[in-house]
């Protein structure tokens, strides 16, 4: 049972190129989300995703964008990446958004803008 | 928009002391839940607490609801080594969507 699977693990960009963060998980959950984390900020969240084709943001959502084509998969795109956005990135996924429901998070992605 | 604030930010303690950890709402909250993270991990989920005054115990851990659901607290009896982490509380409330998380206590646990 795979869970929530994120990948790559460690990436280092170069100020102004883009990439994919990938997330997938098995369990067919409805809600998807994507958190980055700073030192003594906790997790903030970037975007998330109710169900297939519908997303929003979240509360640090400029930098990224989001689809939701299938139930499994929720990538997360830098567009330019910036300085700003060097941190872990957290994939997390939970039978539905609102209450009573506990998140299952990924590995994490590493990601280092030079 | 909701702030969830969380204390100390820091704890240092020596093996077999006891450790607390305080979670402040800037709204009422429907419900909270509890996550750990140990070092260079992802967070875990622990418990859920829904009702006001709600008190849940697993085996060291002791969680606690305010009676006006704008706070919380973890409680670790006789912390030990594999204690280490960082515990974050994340709140809901029903203008929101989603769960907002503190920016964690990070607890350190000397032998």
């Amino acid at each position: 049972n795979a869970g929530v699977t994120q990948t790559p693990k460690f990436q280092v960009l170069k100020t102004g190129q883009s990439m994919t963060l990938q997330c997938a998980q098995d369990m067919n959950h409805e809600y998807m989300s994507w958190y980055r984390q700073d030192p003594g900020m906790g997790l903030r969240l970037i975007h998330y995703s109710v169900g297939a084709g519908i997303t929003d943001q979240g509360e640090v959502p400029n930098g990224y964008n989001v689809s939701r084509s299938t139930t499994e998969d929720f990538p997360l795109r830098l567009l330019s990446a910036a300085p700003s956005q060097t941190s872990v990135y957290f994939c997390a996924s939970s039978y539905a958004g609102g209450m009573n429901t506990e998140a299952f998070f990924g590995q994490g992605t590493r990601l280092t803008v030079v | 928009g909701q702030q969830v604030m969380q204390i100390p930010q820091y704890q240092h303690v020596q093996e077999g002391e006891d450790f607390t950890t305080y979670c402040n709402s800037s709204t009422t909250l429907s419900n909270i839940q509890w996550y750990k993270q140990r070092p260079g991990g992802h967070p875990v989920f622990l418990i859920q607490l829904v009702k006001s005054g709600e008190v849940k115990k697993q085996k060291r851990l002791t969680f606690q609801f305010g009676e006006a659901k704008k706070n919380s607290s973890l409680h670790i009896t006789a912390t030990q080594t594999t204690d280490v982490g960082t515990y974050f509380c994340a709140g809901y409330n029903n203008y929101g969507q989603n769960f907002v998380f503190g920016p964690g206590t990070r607890l350190s646990v000397l032998p």
